[in-house]
């Protein structure tokens, strides 16, 4: 069974910093891209970031360039996204999910975790 | 990046009612549409891909839809079960976007 468990999240002040990590089973993690996205209290899903399957690819929304370092530890089925210079627009359920691409059918994101929250608060 | 747009934002239906959803990209994304449920409190989860194709699982009633810059999510039978937040998402090219959601509501 595919599984993906983020954590790391909590309260932190503006400014601060948070390391989310995402941990992966029941899949060949090494062969997927995975994705972070986010959705604020009460919005929409808004995508944060990817990376692909082997680290040496990544791109990043506007809203967090600069601030924001996606990366993975493919030995430890493991990927991270490190949160700095938080600000309160941040507060989020922040969700990995695995991108599933097949032969002649577009990329899809398959399998998603439960979310870990970041709430950005003085 | 490409920008998607849903419409409606909300709509409010009765069980039984065929439902459909739009979502246009701001270029053209051929295939490359998918779409999500999320009900309160839970995890999105995908229905279609491609377009068309029918996520294993998922009920017949959904289907979808268009290429290019015009896509549309039908669902011909709402069941109590379908109310919820319905996405679209682009996966032509990175940035990966969504568009705002549907939140579609119990007449």
């Amino acid at each position: 069974e595919v599984q993906l468990v983020e954590s790391g999240g909590g309260l932190v002040q503006p400014g601060g910093s948070l390391r989310l990590s995402c941990a992966a089973s029941g899949f060949t993690f090494s062969r997927y891209w995975i994705h972070w996205v986010r959705q604020a209290p009460g919005k929409g899903l808004e995508w944060v970031s990817h990376i692909n399957s082997d680290g040496s690819g990544t791109t990043y929304a506007d809203s967090v360039k600069g601030r924001v370092t996606i990366s993975r530890d493919n030995a430890k089925n493991t990927l991270y996204l490190q949160l700095n210079s938080l600000r309160v627009e941040d507060t989020a359920v922040y969700y990995c999910a695995r991108e599933l691409s097949s032969a002649g059918n577009g990329p899809r994101m398959d399998s998603w975790g439960q979310g870990t929250l970041v709430t950005v608060s003085s | 990046d490409i920008q998607m747009t849903q419409s409606p934002s909300s709509l409010s239906a009765s069980v039984g009612d065929r439902v459909t959803i739009t979502c246009r990209a701001s270029q053209s994304i051929s295939s490359n549409l998918n779409w999500y449920q999320q009900k309160p409190g839970k995890v999105p989860k995908l229905l279609i891909y491609a377009a068309s194709s029918l996520q294993s699982g998922v009920p017949s009633r959904f289907s979808g839809s268009g290429s290019g810059t015009d896509f549309t999510l039908t669902i011909s039978s709402l069941q109590p079960e379908d109310f919820a937040t319905y996405y679209c998402q682009q996966s032509y090219s990175t940035p990966r976007t969504f568009g705002q959601g549907t939140k579609v509501e119990i007449k």
